[in-house]
């Protein structure tokens, strides 16, 4: 059984601040792994792609993948309220994707 | 930016009555997938599909689920008989190929009553 797991949270950081979100999954055969952001009662959106090991930024986000320890992980800088979302940790090994159960971040004003 | 078109938004069922739910996928897209989301629980895949054949299932997709792509741009989930369980937001998702990410439709909210 392929598993993502991730904390459920709530994360809880004060606007501004630095949101590090974590998962951690058991196929070592996966090749990409994907962020999603979801909104309560909507769908989830892709917000960062990762295919190799180190760090990926692309604006306020940093993704960060290594292999060996299966670890992959999510930076948010600057956190605004509007980051306030379920973050859905996502792997494939070119099948179906598995997804973790989100970790729910609340940015405090 | 092109988008997952799905409808209903909302459905409104009686246990024992038949369901189809409705995606329109990206027109470059191969893959195309439906998954769940029962309230407050992980998003669950429920089948896979590419050159117009089921390419896998999961134990949920039993013999009251089915798939049909019956125009090349038309992609429905049938649900024969549902029951209460089967209560929960249905996604289609579709991507360019294998290792790609999903883009999802905005969903169908299936209530069975």
């Amino acid at each position: 059984q392929k598993e993502v797991e991730q904390n459920s949270g709530p994360l809880s950081v004060p606007e501004g601040a630095i949101a590090s979100l974590n998962c951690t999954y058991s196929d070592r055969g996966s090749q990409s792994f994907f962020w999603y952001r979801q909104y309560s009662g909507k769908s989830p959106e892709l917000i960062m792609s990762i295919y190799s090991n180190g760090d990926k930024e692309d604006g306020r986000f940093t993704a960060q993948l290594n292999k060996a320890s299966q670890y992959v992980s999510l930076l948010i800088r600057d956190s605004q309220p509007s980051d306030s979302a379920t973050y859905l940790c996502a792997v494939t090994g070119y099948q179906k994707v598995t997804f973790g159960i989100g970790t729910k971040l609340q940015v405090i004003p | 930016e092109p988008e997952v078109t799905q409808t209903p938004s909302h459905q409104v069922t009686q246990m024992g009555q038949e369901v189809i739910l409705r995606c329109v996928p990206i027109s470059n897209h191969l893959y195309f997938y439906w998954y769940r989301q029962i309230l407050g629980q992980k998003v669950e895949f429920l089948v896979s599909f590419y050159n117009n054949e089921i390419s896998e299932k999961s134990e949920i997709f039993d013999d009251q689920f089915s798939v049909e792509r019956p125009d090349g741009s038309n992609f429905t989930l049938k649900i024969r008989s549902t029951k209460l369980e089967d209560s929960a937001m249905y996604f289609c998702a579709s991507r360019t190929g294998p290792g790609a990410g999903y883009t999802f439709g905005s969903g169908t909210r299936l209530t069975v009553v």
